[in-house]
């Protein structure tokens, strides 16, 4: 079964600077895709960004960009410049590609963004 | 038009009780799933509708907890008898299609049995 481990509960940032949020999964599969999703406090999930596993290439959107260290199984997320709105809880999410659409969350990371 | 809707936002109940959260997808979604984010903890898959195909209930906790989706759109997630380990967020989401296409999801039900 896949798993997907999210080592810091929570992280802080100071506002303008980076931070850098762990994943590591377990899959025994060759084609995947994983997701970071942002969950502010009205508690929506939204989706940020996404790699697909046959893709080499780290994704990037505006401010965040990913880490994708397939043989470590390994997906970080990385914040530039980080603003006061980036403050909410980030998934690690992993989906497998039997079509399904069923993502397997890690457990989350609270992120605060200092001014 | 709008996003996924979920009724109602909030939930208090007594153990024992049953209770029925509203999912309203994105028109047009043709998949739908329910997730439950207990306290401080990561999103756990319920349950999974992919337009008329039959459900993937593979997540369902246990034999209280079932749900519908009527006419490929708005669905139900219900549960009965009620206990106080079922308290947890309600997340719906839906999506255009299966694979990857990007879920949309609610804001939740947040269940309180007490």
């Amino acid at each position: 079964a896949q798993t997907v481990t999210q080592s810091q509960p929570e992280m802080s940032v100071q506002e303008a600077e980076t931070v850098t949020l762990s994943c590591t999964y377990d899959t025994s599969e060759s084609n995947y895709y994983l997701f970071w999703y942002k969950q502010p406090p009205s508690r929506q999930m939204i989706l940020v960004i996404r790699q697909e596993a046959y893709k080499q290439q780290n994704a990037t959107e505006n401010r965040f960009s990913v880490n994708f260290q397939k043989a470590a199984k390994s997906f970080s997320l990385k914040i530039s410049d980080s603003q006061l709105g980036d403050t909410a809880m980030y998934f690690c999410a992993f989906m497998d590609s039997s079509n399904t659409g069923k993502l397997i969350f890690g457990q989350g990371t609270t992120l605060q963004v200092k001014p | 038009g709008a996003g996924v809707s979920q009724s109602p936002s909030n939930k208090v109940t007594e153990k024992g009780k049953d209770v029925e959260l509203r999912c309203d997808p994105i028109s047009g979604h043709t998949a739908l799933y329910w997730y439950r984010q207990s306290l401080g903890q990561g999103l756990e898959f319920l349950i999974y509708f992919q337009g008329n195909s039959a459900p993937d209930k593979s997540g369902l906790p246990s034999d209280r907890f079932s749900a519908e989706r009527t006419g490929g759109s708005v669905s139900t997630l219900t549960i009965q008898r009620t206990q106080q380990e079922d308290s947890a967020v309600y997340l719906c989401a839906s999506s255009l299609d299966r694979g990857n296409s990007p879920l949309h999801f609610g804001n939740g039900t947040r269940l309180t049995v007490t």
